[in-house]
C-alpha cells in the first residue's frame, strides 16, 4: 500500500525549533516530488513547498521561504519540515503529499496525503 | 500569483440531488506545454485532504463515478451527480500551471 505517515503531534514554545517527519512507503521514494502544505485551525489550504528526494531538489513558496526548512533523507524515505524559531502563528495541521507522477518535472496534482501533523505553539 | 476563487462557499444539498461547485481563476491555467493543471480535493470532517479529480476531468484511482470535472481555461466546475451522506466536507480547487501552488477558498458541502 502506498502512504505517508506522518510524525506525532507537537507542543512547543515560541522560540523553540522543530522537525516533523513524513515516510514515504510502497513506492520508489526517491522519484516522486513531496509537497507540504499548511491548514491554520479552521481555516483553507496553503502550498508551503516541494522537494524532489532523488536530488533534493527544493522549491518554495515565497510565503515560507526562510521561514522554514525542507529536506529529505532517501536512505529513509523520509521528508522533514523544520522550524528553527516557532512563533505562535505558526500553529497549524501540516500535511505532507506526493506528487503524482514520478518525474522530475514538478507536480501537477498530489494524489497521496499523509494523516498531518498538528503543531500548536503557544506559551 | 494565480487567485482561485470558489464559488458558493456554502452548498446546503438534499441527498440524492445534484450539486455543483465552481472554481475561476485569475489567469488561463494553460500551461506552456499545452495542458491545465487543476484539480479538485475533498476533504472530510477531521481528515486529510484526497484528490478527486487532476488535469480538469481525470478522476483519480477509486474516486465514484458521480464526481466530474470540467472546464478549461480560467472557469472550472465539479459535480455530483448524486449527493451521499459521506460527500459531506470541504471542496478545493488547486492550480499547479504556476510553481506557486493555489488553493481556492474551499466550499462547504452539507446536506440539508
Amino acid at each position: 500500500e502506498v502512504q505517508l505517515v506522518q510524525s506525532g503531534a507537537e507542543v512547543k514554545k515560541p522560540g523553540e525549533s522543530l522537525k516533523i517527519s513524513c515516510k514515504g512507503s510502497g513506492y520508489s521514494f526517491t522519484s516522486y516530488w513531496i509537497g507540504w502544505v499548511r491548514q491554520m485551525p479552521g481555516k483553507g489550504l496553503e502550498w508551503m513547498g516541494i522537494i524532489y528526494p532523488g536530488d533534493s531538489d527544493t522549491r518554495y513558496s515565497p510565503s515560507f521561504q526562510g521561514q522554514v526548512t525542507i529536506s529529505a533523507d532517501k536512505s529513509i524515505s523520509t521528508a522533514y519540515l523544520q522550524w528553527s524559531s516557532l512563533k505562535a502563528s505558526d500553529t497549524a495541521m501540516y500535511y505532507c503529499a506526493r506528487g503524482r507522477i514520478p518525474l522530475p518535472r514538478v507536480p501537477d496534482a498530489f494524489d497521496i496525503w499523509g494523516q498531518g501533523t498538528m503543531v500548536t505553539v503557544s506559551s | 500569483d494565480i487567485v482561485m476563487t470558489q464559488t458558493p462557499l456554502s452548498s446546503p444539498v438534499t441527498l440524492g440531488q445534484p450539486a455543483s461547485i465552481s472554481c475561476r481563476s485569475s489567469q488561463s491555467l494553460v500551461h506552456s506545454d499545452g495542458n491545465t493543471y487543476l484539480s479538485w480535493l475533498q476533504q472530510r470532517p477531521g481528515q486529510p485532504p484526497r484528490l478527486l479529480i487532476y488535469k480538469i476531468s481525470n478522476r483519480f484511482s477509486g474516486v465514484p463515478d458521480r464526481f466530474s470535472g470540467s472546464g478549461a481555461g480560467t472557469d472550472f466546475t465539479l459535480k455530483i451527480s448524486r449527493v451521499e451522506a459521506e460527500d459531506v466536507g470541504v471542496y478545493y480547487c488547486m492550480q499547479a500551471t504556476q510553481l506557486l501552488y493555489t488553493f481556492g477558498q474551499g466550499t462547504k458541502l452539507e446536506i440539508k
